[in-house]
């Protein structure tokens, strides 16, 4: 079955510092869906990027699509406190509806 | 707009004993969803339902998960009975519609602990 792939599982940046987290889908997703969970929260939809080699900005954080529509990638400029969380990555398969979750990727932020 | 409210939000049992978990989604959204959310993983699709049919359960368990949806609204989820892997957060979403591109809307899930 489909497999969505994070890298790298945790993070630690200085407050200031950049941070980058990857996805990668072992099947071409007709979207890519990007959640952020607070510790002890629950996931909160961010993005959707849905053509090939799209890129969005949401002030500080920046969503790119592969131009295979198999990978992703958030980039945050300049992390603040509020930052943390773990950021998942989720896509559905070209032929499917279902949401498939990668792992996420941890990020704290030191201060 | 109220949320997805979930109850209750903890639960601990022992093995073999059962539980079931309540779902109220966002009003006017007929996609509903339950996740499993292990510790340390991404979230993963137990069923979906779309109003009061099932649109995907291939992941659900059903030898001792259950769920439904009666009127198209709230939806149960029963698990019977259960096992120490069972112990995770259960999340419910829900959405406008069931296509790909809808945004799910996520409640504050259900922390199971079994003993």
């Amino acid at each position: 079955g489909q497999q969505v792939m994070q890298i790298p599982q945790y993070q630690h940046v200085q407050e200031g510092e950049d941070f980058t987290t990857y996805c990668n889908s072992s099947t071409t997703l007709s979207n890519i869906q990007w959640y952020k969970q607070r510790p002890g929260g629950h996931p909160v939809f961010l993005i959707q990027l849905v053509k090939s080699g799209e890129v969005k900005k949401q002030k500080r954080l920046t969503f790119q699509f592969g131009e295979a529509k198999k990978n992703s990638s958030l980039h945050i400029t300049a992390t603040q406190t509020t930052d943390v969380g773990t950021y998942f990555c989720a896509g559905p398969p070209r032929s499917g509806n279902k949401l498939v979750f990668g792992a996420g990727t941890i990020l704290r932020v030191k201060s | 707009e109220a949320g997805v409210a979930q109850s209750p939000r903890y639960k601990i049992i022992e093995k073999r004993q059962s539980v079931a978990f309540w779902c109220n989604p966002i009003s006017g959204h007929a996609t509903l969803y339950w996740y499993q959310q292990i510790l340390g993983q991404g979230p993963k699709l137990l069923i979906q339902f779309q109003n009061n049919g099932v649109v995907d359960d291939s992941q659900l368990p059903k030898d001792r998960f259950s769920a439904e949806r009666l009127k198209g609204v709230d939806s149960t989820l029963k698990i019977q009975p259960a096992k120490l892997e069972d112990s995770a957060v259960y999340l419910c979403a829900s959405s406008l519609d069931t296509g790909p591109h809808n945004e799910q809307f996520f409640g504050p899930g259900t922390r199971l602990t079994v003993l």
